[in-house]
């Protein structure tokens, strides 16, 4: 992709575990963001991350940023058979417009 | 309002077809976006508008051309389509374009082009 790549592809887990999902990206950022995507649909915003934050929380999602190694983390803690989804980060470049999705992370959640 | 409308949901189309693909947003929002994914890949970038002038084209085959009526609408006529433009196609907007705004999506276009 353009700008990120995401690890593991594909992650399978029971509900209840946690999941956590890897971005890397190339270049140095403005901001980076996670999205949600259900099969065949249109994606929904998680949250954003600037480039000065280190963490930040919404509800049972975690995510990390470290620029030093242009890489994110996603975390869901306590992961329900609804948070089955894709889920991509997305960055824009330091002195760039354009949003740019990272390769994604197919997510199922067993009951 | 927080919903990007997209119609149709579903569309087949014809190598000699004419067709449109429409979004709608009721936001306020200034930039609109049309976004092309195909199955378990990522969105690609098409067409930015910003304050209704285009304002990105990412390298899009000229069968593909976007029009912003007013600063709600955004269109994408289709024409002489190839097998290969099958795909998702999403719609977003955004408050502002620039700086990593937050996108808003839609819910797809399916389309199918035999």
């Amino acid at each position: 992709s353009q700008q990120g790549e995401e690890d593991p592809q594909a992650l399978s887990i029971q509900e209840g575990e946690n999941a956590t999902m890897n971005c890397s990206y190339k270049t140095s950022i403005n901001n980076l963001q996670w999205y949600r995507q259900n099969s065949g649909r249109g994606l929904v915003h998680l949250i954003l991350i600037r480039s000065n934050e280190r963490e930040k929380h919404s509800g049972r999602l975690r995510v990390t940023l470290d620029t030093s190694k242009k890489s994110s983390s996603l975390l869901i803690t306590a992961s329900r058979a609804a948070d089955t989804a894709s889920y991509f980060c997305a960055t824009v470049q330091t002195g760039a417009n354009n949003l740019f999705f990272g390769t994604g992370t197919r997510l199922t959640v067993i009951p | 309002d927080t919903e990007v409308t997209q119609t149709p949901k579903h569309l087949v189309m014809g190598m000699t077809n004419k067709k449109s693909l429409k979004c709608e947003q009721h936001m306020g929002h200034r930039a609109m976006y049309w976004y092309k994914q195909k199955a378990k890949k990522p969105p690609e970038l098409m067409f930015v508008y910003s304050y209704e002038k285009l304002s990105i084209n990412e390298s899009v085959p000229s069968r593909f051309s976007p029009e912003c009526p007013n600063s709600s609408l955004l269109n994408l006529h289709l024409h002489a389509l190839q097998p290969e433009d099958s795909a998702l196609y999403l719609c977003a907007s955004s408050q502002g374009w620039g700086g990593g705004e937050k996108l808003f999506f839609g819910s797809g276009t399916q389309l199918s082009v035999l």
